[in-house]
């Protein structure tokens, strides 16, 4: 099976840089994907990672440490419109589905 | 926009109804998949078709079913629904059926309320 664990909610300021966590175990991994998700519209794509290391687009990077089971979102230059939901979810070998961690919701204030 | 289209946006219903939801994928895309999406559940998997055929079920009730048709659209029909069904259906569609760079991309969903 599948756990994927995401700090339930976090608050930043504008103009600032946010970190946002997320553990996962699974018993065959195939990738693992970031997705935001503003309040009853659907998750967009964000970014991919499937080798260790950095993935950087724009004002949002992401890491991946397949050893550790962990990757973070890092979003930097937040604006106000960046509050949302950041869902992290994994793609294992023998599923071929997303299972998808219960999400982030992300707070930025003026 | 993703190019995924979902309708209808909203469907309210009685329990013990029927419903069918409908799901078009982008252009060239050969996989659609079906998410649940309720307030204390997150986003689940329900099932996944690639090509006219059944790849993948997760936590699909047998209440429900789905199926995908050789235009690639797919529907998802809920039966003897109950009040614990209200929630967002979300479809989304890759270009394979699995795969190491397959991104999946999101329709707008239907947020279906059971009465």
């Amino acid at each position: 099976g599948q756990n994927i664990d995401q700090p339930t909610e976090m608050t930043a300021t504008e103009g600032a840089i946010v970190q946002i966590n997320c553990t996962y175990q699974t018993s065959g991994f195939n990738g693992l994907f970031w997705y935001q998700q503003h309040a009853g519209e659907a998750p967009t794509f964000l970014s991919y990672n499937v080798l260790d290391g950095l993935e950087e687009k724009g004002r949002f990077s992401s890491f991946l440490s397949r050893s550790k089971g962990y990757s973070y979102l890092l979003l930097k230059e937040l604006q106000m419109k960046d509050s949302a939901s950041y869902l992290c979810a994994v793609l294992d070998t023998g599923r071929r589905a997303l299972t998808f961690g219960s999400g982030t919701r992300l707070q930025v204030q003026p | 926009d993703s190019g995924v289209t979902q309708t209808p946006k909203h469907l309210i219903t009685a329990t013990g109804q029927r419903v069918t939801l409908r799901c078009s994928p982008r252009s060239g895309d050969l996989s659609v998949y079906w998410y649940q999406q309720s307030l204390d559940q997150g986003l689940q998997f329900l099932i996944q078709y690639y090509n006219g055929e059944e790849r993948a079920k997760g936590n699909i009730l047998e209440r429900f079913s789905a199926q995908q048709f050789p235009d690639l659209h797919s529907e998802l029909n809920l039966s003897s629904l109950e009040l614990g069904d209200s929630a967002l259906y979300f479809c989304a569609s890759s270009k394979r059926t699995s795969g190491r760079t397959d991104t999946q991309y999101f329709g707008p969903g239907t947020r279906l309320t059971v009465l």
